[in-house]
């Protein structure tokens, strides 16, 4: 059975930082670029970013670009998301999600809650 | 303000058949695969449809998707009570460094 769990989530001051983890299992993790989704409380599916099988191509949404890193381990079937200068506007339920062709967001995680308060 | 546009709402009465509409342009859905994902309420995201208009195994052929130019369509048909969520139109997008897109999300109420 295809799991991901993600972690890492909390309750953070404005400018701090955190690091999320989605932790995967049932399937060739090395095998499925990945990705992180956000949905802010009451709104809509936000894409954030995607790394590829070997993490050679990595991409973010523009409004992401340099305080959002995405990297991987398959070694430890693990995926994560480092997220520096946290602001409000960051606060999300965070998703991990897998791609693999010919699908993509075929299986997500339950999500992990983050929330951006002094 | 997304990139992709779905109406905010839809709705529909048990049996019946509905559409949600998603509209991008040339270098998103004119130029790429389209994806729709079902969220029910309180819950993660599900894939309902993928390049297209194929189904993943799992989910009934009540769901199909169809794509035109630089619209797409989710249609349900036999509208159920437990077909009521939010759906979210998604596709890659060619432009700048490229970035996959979603749209605002169609909220379905079944009446």
């Amino acid at each position: 059975e295809v799991q991901l769990v993600e972690s890492g989530g909390g309750l953070v001051k404005p400018g701090g930082s955190l690091r999320l983890s989605c932790l995967a299992s049932g399937f060739t993790f090395s095998s499925y670029n990945m990705h992180w989704v956000r949905q802010a409380p009451g709104k809509g599916l936000e894409w954030v970013s995607s790394i590829s099988r070997s993490s050679s191509y990595i991409y973010y949404a523009d409004s992401m670009k340099g305080r959002f890193t995405i990297s991987r381990d398959n070694a430890r079937n693990s995926l994560y998301l480092q997220v520096n200068d946290l602001r409000a506007e960051d606060t999300a339920v965070y998703y991990c999600a897998t791609e693999k062709s010919p699908t993509a967001f075929d299986f997500w995680g339950q999500g992990a809650m983050v929330t951006v308060s002094s | 303000q997304s990139v992709l546009t779905q109406p905010p709402s839809a709705s529909g009465t048990p049996g019946q058949r509905v559409t949600i509409s998603c509209s991008g342009s040339s270098s998103n859905i004119g130029s790429n695969y389209v994806y729709w994902c079902q969220q029910l309420p309180g819950t993660a995201p599900k894939l309902l449809i993928y390049r297209n208009n194929q189904r993943p195994s799992g989910v009934p052929d009540r769901f199909s998707g169809s794509k035109s130019g630089t619209s797409a369509s989710l249609a349900i048909s036999g509208l159920r009570s437990e077909d009521e969520a939010d759906y979210y139109c998604v596709a890659w997008d060619d432009s700048l460094s490229g970035s996959w897109v979603f749209g605002g999300g169609t909220k379905l109420t079944v009446l």
